[in-house]
């Protein structure tokens, strides 16, 4: 079974610009998640897609932004790219099963530099 | 703020030493779980513990969530160099919102 698979591995990019990470979760897996990760603040939760529809939002600005495909595929959107983005962005999917205890399965992530 | 504080930050032992990793918080989680990661890669999901007192083993892991469901240790018997890694404690309160700990980076000296 493939894993989770996250495109582009590296991206460069500069200040005011805006950048699409894309994410395809395990095959049967609905939910994906977002997480932003830095040497200073760790891993933070950016949001969660289940059918095609955000169920939990973390504490990020509107310049970041997401959305889930019908095939559970899904993006996430940063606009006019701050110095501060700079990150390793990383997708999670899980099956979200009811009763929680959710199996987060990661991708290799998308390291972001803002320039 | 970080909801779940581990410690220590940084740790380097020699191969065949034991290690107890720490994570701290004042919130209660249904659920908390352990990952490591590696440089280059996305965590990987090693234990979820639920219920308070609870302790799990992992071949040389051996994983405890604390009674109150608020904090959780890691030990690690006779590390080896293949331990080597960010550990990673996350703790979830419902649903599919993890919060994740500072992290502790592991190196085991061969």
């Amino acid at each position: 079974k493939a894993g989770v698979t996250q495109t582009p591995r590296y991206l460069i990019k500069t200040r005011g610009q805006q950048v699409t990470l894309s994410c395809s979760p395990i095959s049967g897996h609905r939910s994906v998640s977002w997480y932003q990760q830095t040497p200073g603040q760790g891993l933070q939760f950016l949001f969660e897609y289940f059918s095609e529809t955000q169920r939990n939002k973390g504490n990020f600005p509107g310049r970041f932004s997401g959305r889930q495909f019908s095939n559970s595929r899904s993006e996430m959107n940063v606009s006019t790219l701050e110095l501060g983005d700079s990150a390793l962005y990383l997708c999670a999917s899980s099956l979200r099963r009811q009763g929680g205890n959710e199996k987060l399965f990661f991708g290799s992530g998308t390291q972001l530099s803002v320039l | 703020t970080q909801l779940l504080e581990q410690s220590p930050q940084f740790l380097s032992i020699q191969e065949g030493e034991n290690l107890t990793v720490y994570c701290n918080s004042s919130s209660v989680f249904s659920s908390l779980q352990w990952y490591r990661q590696e440089p280059g890669e996305g965590p990987v999901l090693l234990v979820t513990v639920v219920t308070g007192g609870e302790v799990k083993k992992l071949k040389r892991l051996t994983f405890q969530f604390g009674d109150a469901r608020k904090d959780s240790s890691l030990h690690i018997t006779a590390a080896q160099p293949g331990d080597t890694g960010l550990y990673l404690c996350a703790g979830a309160f419902t649903g599919n919102q993890f919060y994740f700990g500072t992290g502790t980076s592991l190196t085991v000296i061969p």
